[in-house]
């Protein structure tokens, strides 16, 4: 079975321009996630959906980043203007949500992305 | 609020020997459900194990064991007989109140030198 599918794996822009990462969740899986690693801050959870819908998107840095789920097979997290800080690798997971159950996250290979 | 803590940020052992990297959370919550992520050069995370709050019994799959203690508040994850390929940066997570938000450690990275 295919896993957490993401693109571009690599994405070196400039700064001031827009990036777009896209991801595909594990077919049947009802929840995603967009996740940021640095070497400061670690692994941060940047916005969560379920069934589609935002759920929480506390840990989104500011107005310059935004996500959307149009359906349950596709998700897109837009960074504009992008700045050198948001140089990170950027992590989508997805699972299956049973209430309360504390599900398993699964993880794709990630984007790496670079603003010069 | 949840907490999970690795203090260990590095650790170096030669091939073949034995070792743990430790792993202590706080939760309010009675029902809460704890992971181990494994993420090697590459990049990715990888999956290796998910408990919850009521399982207690230690686990073991192949050279990989994992030790619950609620008493102490700790899951530790042992490796027996390490070998390079499990070199990477280890993650232990928490999920509680019935939430799927996931707080990760701060990661131990384990150097297998040959």
């Amino acid at each position: 079975d295919a896993g957490v599918i993401q693109s571009p794996r690599h994405e070196v822009t400039e700064m001031g321009q827009e990036v777009t990462l896209r991801c595909k969740p594990i077919s049947g899986h009802n929840s995603l996630f967009w996740y940021r690693q640095t070497m400061m801050r670690g692994l941060e959870l940047l916005i969560y959906f379920n069934n589609n819908v935002p759920i929480d998107d506390s840990g989104m840095p500011e107005d310059r980043f935004s996500a959307k789920m149009p359906n349950a097979s596709f998700s897109t997290l837009k960074i504009q203007p992008s700045e050198p800080r948001d140089s990170a690798v950027y992590f989508c997971a997805s699972s299956l949500e049973v209430r309360g159950r504390g599900e398993t996250q699964y993880f794709g290979p990630g984007t790496r992305l670079l603003v010069l | 609020a949840q907490k999970v803590t690795q203090a260990q940020t590095e650790i170096s052992v030669v091939e073949k020997e034995d070792v743990t990297l430790d792993c202590v959370y706080e939760t309010r919550d009675t029902t809460y459900y704890l992971f181990w992520y494994k993420q090697p050069p590459s990049g990715e995370l990888v999956f290796l194990i998910r408990r919850n709050s009521f399982d207690e019994q230690n686990e073991i799959s192949g050279r990989y064991s994992w030790n619950f203690q609620k008493s102490t508040s700790s899951f530790n994850f042992t490796i027996t007989a390490s070998q390079v390929v499990d070199s990477a940066v280890y993650f232990c997570a928490l999920n509680s109140g019935g939430y799927q938000k996931v707080t990760f450690g701060t990661g131990t990275k384990l150097q297998v030198i040959p």
